[in-house]
């Protein structure tokens, strides 16, 4: 049973049009970060949350709000879909230690026309 | 900003051979060091970790890396590669000063011919 889970697994959407991804964890864990992934480029930080009632921007937050509705969802959203965030969103987890390791969910592909 | 450099994009190799993709990380204080595999079409699985201790740091499937704290660097190693073994592999590293972010290189993209 997979611990992170993504929904939805891919998404083609047009410009302008808001979506929704949605992140859920099974490992108990406090932490969790929204990546994206583009070809070439690794993974760059767009949100992160700590607990419930902390979220903090990362590196690539314009264009991008998230939502910690509970300790085990954490969701992402674009408010206004551009093409340029056609790309590959991963959520993770982790838990309180430090240092902690991340957990990766298994991603949702997005394409914006 | 610290940041994470992976000398290679795309590295070849035949069955058997040895790998060694490299590492080197900005950031001059403590740190804490990942290796990262994403198999075609799946997610990203931690292959290995260093927080402290022995810098020779063993991990899953024959993977092993060197944290040598005087080149920031932290190499991973596989003494002999199998055609399973392709991936995209990224180096992380977390900078230890509480941040809990991750800091990713670009990836390497091994590829293992038969």
């Amino acid at each position: 049973d997979a611990d992170v889970t993504q929904t939805p697994r891919n998404r083609i959407t047009k410009t302008g049009k808001r979506i929704m991804l949605e992140c859920s964890q099974t490992k108990g864990h406090d932490r969790m970060y929204w990546y994206r992934q583009d070809p070439g480029l690794g993974l760059q930080l767009i949100y992160y949350s700590f607990d419930v009632k902390d979220i903090n921007k990362g590196e690539i937050s314009d264009g991008y709000s998230v939502s910690r509705q509970a300790q085990a969802k954490f969701s992402l959203s674009l408010e206004s879909a551009i093409p340029n965030q056609t790309a590959l969103y991963f959520c993770a987890t982790s838990g309180t230690g430090f240092p902690d390791t991340q957990y990766f969910g298994p991603g949702t592909r997005l394409t914006v026309l | 900003a610290q940041s994470v450099s992976q000398h290679n994009h795309h590295v070849i190799l035949s069955e058997a051979a040895s790998l060694e993709l490299g590492c080197n990380y900005s950031y001059g204080g403590t740190v804490n060091l990942f290796w990262y595999v994403q198999y075609p079409g799946q997610h990203l699985q931690l292959l290995l970790k260093y927080f402290s201790g022995d810098p020779l740091v063993k991990g899953i499937k024959g993977f092993e890396a060197e944290f040598i704290k005087s080149k920031f660097s932290f190499n991973l190693r596989k003494p002999s590669v199998q055609w399973s073994d392709t991936a995209e592999y990224f180096c992380a590293v977390d900078s230890g000063a509480g941040s809990y972010q991750l800091t990713f290189g670009k990836g390497t993209k091994l590829s293992v011919i038969p």
